[in-house]
């Protein structure tokens, strides 16, 4: 079966660093994405990997081992308003978003 | 940036009602919506691919009869809730690909509908 694995909850305190660890299990692979998700609000886009490597983007950063089937966002320089839930989402071989069941980030002053 | 317009936002209805979702892209052409239902603290749950002028594919445990989606334009795809009831409060969300980008292009959101069924 497809599955996407990602830490339920983490906390991080501002101006620190956190990272969120994504692993997955996909029938092809054709990129993986990250959605930040603020409470009763719609997915936005953070970063698509579709090479191994890091991709970074202001505070945030992605990076992606396809042979591992392993993804991590990194947060840099925490703020508040990055406490949210991040989604880890893997497109398969049919061009299907599989999606993670999100990681809910609670920063503390 | 493309922007995918989701109305309405928020819709309580009494039970055995229908209510009908609209999902429209901005500035793009999507061949293909996707509706997607979320429960509380639950990831994102793909309950059928709009395809503008053909009939929907729904995933496996959707029930077609009870989630109709038209996909009249390639701007605009509908959800209708019909004979909802209390089970069916949700947040529901669709998203667009602008079809020029392909099949790896970003997928845009909508801001969601929050259904709630008395």
């Amino acid at each position: 079966g497809q599955n996407i694995d990602q830490p339920t909850e983490m906390t991080a305190t501002e101006g620190a660093i956190v990272q969120i660890n994504c692993t997955y299990q996909t029938s092809g692979f054709n990129g993986l994405f990250w959605y930040q998700q603020h409470a009763g609000e719609a997915p936005t886009f953070l970063s698509y990997n579709v090479l191994d490597g890091l991709e970074e983007k202001g505070r945030f950063s992605s990076f992606l081992s396809r042979s591992k089937g392993y993804s991590y966002l990194l947060l840099k320089e925490l703020q508040m308003k990055d406490s949210a839930s991040y989604l880890c989402a893997v497109m398969d071989s049919n061009y299907q978003l599989i999606w993670g069941a999100g990681t809910k980030l609670i920063i503390k002053p | 940036g493309a922007v995918v317009s989701q109305h309405p936002s928020r819709v309580i209805c009494k039970s055995g009602t229908s209510v009908k979702i609209e999902c429209r892209s901005l500035d793009f052409q999507a061949t293909t919506m996707f509706w997607y239902r979320q429960f509380p603290k639950k990831s994102l749950m793909l309950m059928a691919t709009s395809n503008e002028g053909s009939k929907a594919t729904y995933e496996q445990g959707v029930e077609k009869d009870k989630f109709l989606i038209n996909h009249a334009s390639l701007t605009l795809s509908t959800l209708t809730v019909t004979s909802a009831h209390p089970e069916d409060s949700s947040f529901y969300i669709c998203s667009a690909r602008d079809q020029l980008a392909g099949d790896t292009g970003e997928l845009f959101f909508g801001e969601g509908s929050r259904l709630t069924v008395l």
